[in-house]
Order: C-alpha cells, then sequence, then structure tokens
C-alpha cells in the first residue's frame, strides 16, 4: 500500500502567503524527501531531512519530520506563482533497497 | 556533469506493439530505479537495478514488462505487447549508493501514450 499520503491534496493561497503541506507515512525510515513537479515535467529535489534530523532549511523552505508521529511538512514562505506545482513526499525505508516511496503529491497554486 | 537523461521524452505507440524507453544515470551512478505515474498520481516504484543486476522488481508487472542496466550504456525499460493502460509518464532516477539513503536524481521522464 501507498505509504506516503500528502495533505491536502490540493491548496490555493495568494502570493506572498505561506504554504504548509503535510505528509504521513507509516514505516521506519532512513530519510524523508521533497520534489516539487511541475506540470507535464520532471522532479526537482528539494530537500532531504534524515531520520535524526527534526528540522531543516534551505531558502524559503522549511521542512519537520516527527518520528514519533511519522509525519513530515514542507512549508513555503512568502510564496511566488512560480511556486505553483504539486509537491510530493518521498520515504526511503529502512528495510529493504532504496526505492523511494511517494505520496499522491498536494497541487498548490499561487494566486497572483 | 549532465542530470539523468532519458529519450524519448515523448512517445507513441499503437496497441500490441513494444516501446523501449531508456535512461542514462548520472555519470558516476550506478543505481538506476524506474517509476511509473499515472495522471494526477504519485510516483510508482518499479524496478531497481545496478550494473547489469536487477536487484528489487517488486513494483514490475509480471508480463510484458522487462528492465535490463548493461555494463555499458542506458538502461531500458521494454513494455511488449503495449495495451491502452500502459499510458503513463515512466521516469528514472539514479544515484551514487543504494541502501543507506541518499538523494536520488530524476530525469525528466518519457511520456507514453498508446493509441
Amino acid at each position: 500500500s501507498q505509504q506516503g499520503e500528502e495533505d491536502p491534496q490540493a491548496l490555493s493561497i495568494q502570493e506572498g502567503e505561506n504554504a504548509t503541506m503535510n505528509c504521513s507515512y507509516k514505516t521506519s525510515i532512513n530519510n524523508l524527501q521533497w520534489y516539487r513537479q511541475n506540470s507535464g515535467r520532471g522532479l526537482v529535489h528539494l530537500i532531504l531531512i534524515r531520520s535524526n534530523e527534526r528540522e531543516k532549511h534551505s531558502g524559503r523552505l522549511r521542512v519537520t519530520l516527527d518520528t514519533s508521529k511519522k509525519s513530515s511538512s514542507l512549508l513555503i514562505t512568502a510564496s511566488r506563482a512560480a511556486d505553483t506545482a504539486s509537491y510530493f513526499c518521498a520515504t526511503d525505508a529502512i528495510q529493504g533497497a532504496q526505492k523511494l516511496v511517494f505520496g499522491q503529491g498536494t497541487r498548490l497554486t499561487i494566486n497572483p | 556533469n549532465a542530470g539523468v537523461m532519458q529519450n524519448p521524452r515523448h512517445l507513441v505507440r499503437r496497441r500490441g506493439q513494444e516501446a523501449r524507453l531508456r535512461c542514462s544515470p548520472m555519470k558516476g551512478h550506478s543505481h538506476v530505479y524506474w517509476y511509473r505515474q499515472l495522471p494526477e498520481e504519485g510516483l510508482k516504484f518499479m524496478v531497481y537495478l545496478q550494473k547489469e543486476n536487477i536487484i528489487d522488481e517488486s513494483g514490475m508487472p509480471k508480463e510484458r514488462f522487462s528492465a535490463e542496466f548493461p555494463k555499458e550504456g542506458p538502461s531500458i525499460l521494454r513494455i511488449q505487447q503495449v495495451v491502452r493502460g500502459d499510458s503513463a509518464a515512466y521516469f528514472c532516477a539514479s544515484s551514487p549508493t543504494g541502501r543507506g539513503g541518499g538523494e536520488a536524481f530524476f530525469g525528466q521522464g518519457t511520456r507514453l501514450t498508446v493509441v
């Protein structure tokens, strides 16, 4: 069964506002990664957070990881129209080979 | 250092034909992963290969699908006798390491349309 689940499935906000997306997973992980996908394009890696980390920043991105709740959040601050895309979390389980398990994604729309 | 290269970017096949999708990993990467993405869905793992070896094919359909990563040349995902349900975007990713976790780099994908 699908390991990662994002919510909300779709999010629409005004430019300049902050966007928060959440991801839950089921098994123990090595790390969790967030990717962005523009419509009809490939995946762009945003940030990787390891299981022993609780928070990580990269520019306007802030990722948190709570392994006790098996959840992560991605915060995009001061959103821009160019942030419009689908965002996916992907987990790398401890057991087994390094295959990423993706959630269904959150479709983020930034309105100008 | 070029990224992960996939070709073709778009592929149209008639039902019953064969589809061959190619993936060249990043330089120095010997681990390749194939994923399939149906419209409006996330990526689903298909197969994990190292040079000349299939490590994990738990996500591959049992029939018509095969993958290889030869000693020389790109990784190939082959779909025989394609059906409409095979229409999807197929993504390849590569990484320098296998177990232990690490960033996977994705190609732009091949969009297969079966007509």
